[in-house]
């Protein structure tokens, strides 16, 4: 399917386990974000990346680890879930050519609730 | 403060009433990206802009760069506006390509 998948998008875990959340895109945008949803929060940025082997932490990047192996994958990881990591995970794509600001239009996934019990 | 601040944070609205709501921001910016959200579900673009207005269908979107301010507007409004909507803007100077959000419009439109 063309466009921006999660998945899974429903997750109960417990504290202390590693969970990886997928993200994938068919447009072959360089950057892709990770952001979490919480209620008084809003979205907040949780990492991103702006080409295949580059990341850069965002504003809440404490317990979470992210790699990007492939342009059209940007997995999230939660190396031991915590009650806090308590969530909805959105995942975003952009093209973000230098100088078009139409090229900076994020595009978000579907979201991945995710519940550490 | 929040660099990017929204009003009102809650709307309640009767069907067919014309809508606004307000985006203002404090950094340098290269557009201005609004967001709609309905409950429980995923996060949508409805416009991005850089300058001037747009519109699509019964959405209307201004930004005012020297005055650091954009609004959206909905006309004819209808239960099924009913969503947040997001505002969030890029810093001007940066080419990162992160957003930086404002904290949301909760609009509920009543039959």
């Amino acid at each position: 399917d063309a466009g921006i998948t999660q998945s899974p998008r429903y997750k109960i875990t417990e504290t202390g386990r590693q969970v990886t959340l997928m993200c994938h895109q068919t447009w072959s945008h360089s950057y892709m974000f990770w952001y979490r949803q919480d209620l008084g929060h809003g979205l907040r940025l949780i990492y991103y990346s702006a080409a295949a082997d580059i990341t850069d932490k965002g504003e809440v990047p404490d317990g979470y680890v992210v790699s990007r192996s492939k342009t059209e994958n940007f997995p999230l990881t939660l190396e031991s879930a915590t009650r806090s990591q308590t969530s909805v995970y959105f995942c975003a794509s952009s093209e973000v050519k230098l100088g078009l600001a139409s090229s900076y239009e994020q595009y978000f996934g579907p979201g991945t609730r995710l519940t550490v019990t | 403060k929040n660099e990017v601040e929204q009003s009102p944070q809650n709307l309640t609205a009767q069907e067919g009433e014309f809508i606004t709501i307000n985006c203002s921001y404090s950094v340098g910016i290269s557009a201005l990206h609004w967001l709609q959200q309905h409950p429980g579900g995923g996060i949508v673009s409805l416009f991005m802009l850089s300058s001037g207005k747009k519109k699509h269908g019964r959405l209307i979107a201004t930004i005012n760069i020297q005055e650091k301010h954009s609004s959206l507007h909905i006309t004819a409004s209808h239960p099924r506006d009913s969503a947040v909507y997001i505002c969030a803007v890029w810093g001007g100077s940066s080419n990162t390509g992160k957003l930086i959000f404002g904290q949301g419009t909760t609009l509920q439109v009543k039959p």
